[in-house]
């Protein structure tokens, strides 16, 4: 496609339930990144993916956060045992290396009931 | 420990009037990358411009120009006569070389500034 997309656009979950949110990165870009962005605040960073090797997730706030991307694209990030905090809108990104600009998603606005 | 502060949390103007965004980041590196990112209501990050720690040079695009002074830190974003269109939330971002000097690392945020342009 032509951007970053990412499903779904909204997610309602309840408590204690397991996600998965899906982004597909710009066709060629062999950069990744994941960030959570909080009402009122930029976002944050989470994790970053190489091709298929996450290269740095010193983001991912706790064990309930996993993100992979097996085949160098598609990228799926993971949240175990929801909690009301987690409630965000999480952005996708991705760049032709790692040193150009990174393209945004939309996002998925996520919200624990 | 990198800081990206955007003081102004919400900001003004009417349409065709001049508006400067403020940004001022903290690093303790030598090489580093400034960005300026612009949200709309829609939700999509739309990429600005990406400025280098050794370039210090100020840069125009159509009504929107930056000023970059290292000696205050500063990395400030002016749009010249506003449109309605404008109106969004706007960040600065910084990230730090990474150790083996190959680009940009991740991307440390202000927590924006919306700026509305009333018409």
């Amino acid at each position: 496609g032509a951007g970053v997309s990412q499903t779904p656009s909204n997610k309602v979950t309840e408590k204690g339930k397991y996600v998965e949110l899906r982004c597909d990165p710009i066709s060629g870009h062999t950069a990744l990144y994941w960030y959570r962005q909080s009402l009122g605040q930029g976002p944050e960073f989470l994790i970053y993916f190489q091709g298929t090797g996450a290269a740095d997730d010193s983001g991912l706030p706790n064990d309930r956060f996993f993100a992979v991307r097996p085949e160098g694209s598609v990228s799926t990030l993971k949240i175990q045992r929801t909690e009301r905090g987690d409630s965000a809108v999480y952005l996708c990104a991705s760049s032709y290396r790692r040193s150009t600009e990174a393209f945004f998603g939309q996002g998925t606005r996520l919200t624990v009931v | 420990a990198q800081k990206v502060t955007q003081a102004q949390t919400e900001i003004s103007v009417v349409e065709k009037e001049d508006v400067t965004l403020d940004c001022v980041y903290e690093t303790r590196d030598t090489t580093y990358y400034l960005f300026w990112y612009k949200q709309p209501p829609s939700g999509e990050l739309v990429f600005l411009i990406r400025r280098n720690s050794f370039d210090e040079q100020n840069e125009i695009s159509g009504r929107y120009s930056w000023n970059f002074q290292k000696s205050t830190s500063s990395f400030n974003f002016t749009i010249t006569a506003s449109q309605v269109v404008d109106s969004a939330v706007y960040f600065c971002a910084l990230s730090e070389s990474s150790i083996d000097q190959t680009g940009a690392n991740n991307l440390f945020f202000g927590t924006g500034t919306r700026l509305t342009v009333i018409p």
